[in-house]
């Protein structure tokens, strides 16, 4: 079964600070999947990342994946509070359709 | 488009009951997925359909699990024989080939 780990478990941040969340995976992946969750609610979608250097940025979010070092990173720039919430990434494996989630970030924003 | 529509949002069910929840995914997606979540846990995957065919069920998936996807457009999650232990959020998405995985707002089950 597919590994995904994310680290930090926990960040809190102030404000206006930037950092990075890292996933890595533990088998050959071809899509990468990052997700936000505010508490009691469902998943939103951020990015889908299908190839090796790719890169995509929404705002102060920036999400980028090394498919040769199993590694994604979902960059964070100038935090502001709106972007406290749990940030999960999920990877699809090549031999069946479904994905699986990291443990998710625990992100707080302080101000 | 409204998105993935889940009903019913909530449900609390005494232990041994059965329960039946649906999922109507984006219309057109040919691909739909249950997860299962408890609290302060990423996403358990539980099944997988394409179009109407169930393709993949997660270990996860007990005999007290069903699931059903007629016609290739809602689905259903039926528990039968509640266990505490289902107490969970579960999450229903809906996909296009790889692109996006919309979810929808998730049924909490408590099962008490």
């Amino acid at each position: 079964e597919l590994k995904v780990e994310q680290n930090p478990l926990f960040l809190s941040m102030q404000e206006g600070k930037n950092y990075t969340i890292y996933c890595n995976y533990s088998t050959t992946s071809d899509r990468l999947y990052w997700y936000r969750q505010d508490p009691g609610k469902s998943l939103e979608s951020l990015f889908v990342l299908l190839s090796n250097g790719a890169v995509k940025q929404e705002g102060r979010l920036m999400a980028s994946l090394d498919t040769k070092a199993r590694l994604s990173t979902l960059h964070i720039t100038a935090a502001v509070h709106d972007l406290s919430a749990t940030y999960f990434c999920a990877v699809g494996t090549n031999t069946g359709n479904q994905f699986y989630f990291g443990t998710g970030t625990s992100l707080t924003v302080i101000p | 488009d409204t998105g993935v529509s889940q009903n019913p949002r909530h449900k609390i069910t005494k232990r041994g009951q059965n329960v039946t929840f649906r999922c109507d995914p984006i219309s057109e997606h040919n691909r739909l997925y249950w997860y299962r979540q408890t609290l302060g846990q990423g996403p358990e995957f539980l099944t997988y359909f394409q179009n109407e065919a169930q393709l993949e069920k997660s270990r996860l998936l007990s005999d007290r699990f069903s699931a059903e996807r007629p016609k290739g457009s809602f689905s259903t999650l039926e528990i039968q024989r509640t266990e505490q232990g289902d107490s969970a959020m579960y999450l229903c998405a809906s996909q296009e080939g790889n692109t996006e995985a919309f979810f929808g707002q998730g049924t909490r089950l408590t099962v008490v």
